[in-house]
């Protein structure tokens, strides 16, 4: 069966230090993979979405960037954190029509 | 762009009391998800409604498609303190091959006991 992980589960980072959050997934493969991120009693803001290896779409700007280097692996950086980039972060990938399957999520806190 | 809007933002209700939440898209669906998160967890797929004016039931949760495909809304017969959790629905307004949906703010739901 197919499993997402991401790590780490929390993270506390202070402005303008660099970030690095990490997804994988198993039990499929060239999956069509998400970042969302959940500002506190929101709802999930689609961030990047990929459908392969390389290949990364923003949906809105900001000073996050996504890389995908291998099939099952879906990574968010940021250069220099901001205060508005806390929040849950969510990988999710695309199981059937329509459904996707999320990641536990990472919860961000800049200080 | 397309907005998905949800109301109630919140809900408290005494156990065993019905849940209704309501969804509705300033753009037509091609089909609606509704998802189920959990106090401190990450959203779980619940359920997708592709025709105009579908009903499916899972157990006591009743999700109906508008006859539009513009609205949605999920129906809680005698609300459990295990339902407790915000309720997300998600739009795709067309199809892409990233499947790119839209989601709603979500309504949060408590259950008293």
């Amino acid at each position: 069966s197919q499993t997402i992980h991401q790590w780490p589960a929390t993270l506390v980072q202070p402005v303008g230090s660099p970030l690095s959050l990490e997804c994988t997934v198993e039990g499929t493969s060239n999956p069509n993979l998400y970042w969302y991120r959940q500002a506190a009693g929101r709802g999930l803001q689609l961030l990047f979405y990929s459908v392969g290896i390389g290949q990364i779409s923003s949906e809105v700007p900001q000073n996050l960037s996504a890389s995908r280097p291998q099939d099952r692996q879906f990574i968010l950086s940021s250069k220099k954190l901001l205060l508005s980039d806390s929040g849950f972060y969510l990988c999710a990938w695309k199981g059937g029509p329509g459904e996707q399957f999320f990641g536990p999520g990472t919860r961000l806190t800049v200080l | 762009g397309q907005q998905v809007m949800q109301i109630p933002q919140y809900q408290h209700v005494q156990e065993g009391e019905d849940f209704t939440t309501y969804c509705n898209s300033s753009t037509t669906l091609s089909n609606i998800q509704w998802y189920k998160q959990r106090p401190g967890g990450h959203p779980v797929f619940l359920i997708q409604l592709v025709k105009s004016g579908e009903v499916k039931k899972q157990k006591r949760l009743t999700f109906q498609f508008g006859e539009a495909k513009k609205n949605s809304s999920l129906h809680i017969t005698a609300t459990q303190t295990t339902d407790v959790g915000t309720y997300f629905c998600a739009g795709s307004a067309v199809k892409t091959s990233y499947d790119k949906v839209i989601f709603g703010p979500g309504t949060s739901l408590s259950v008293i006991p």
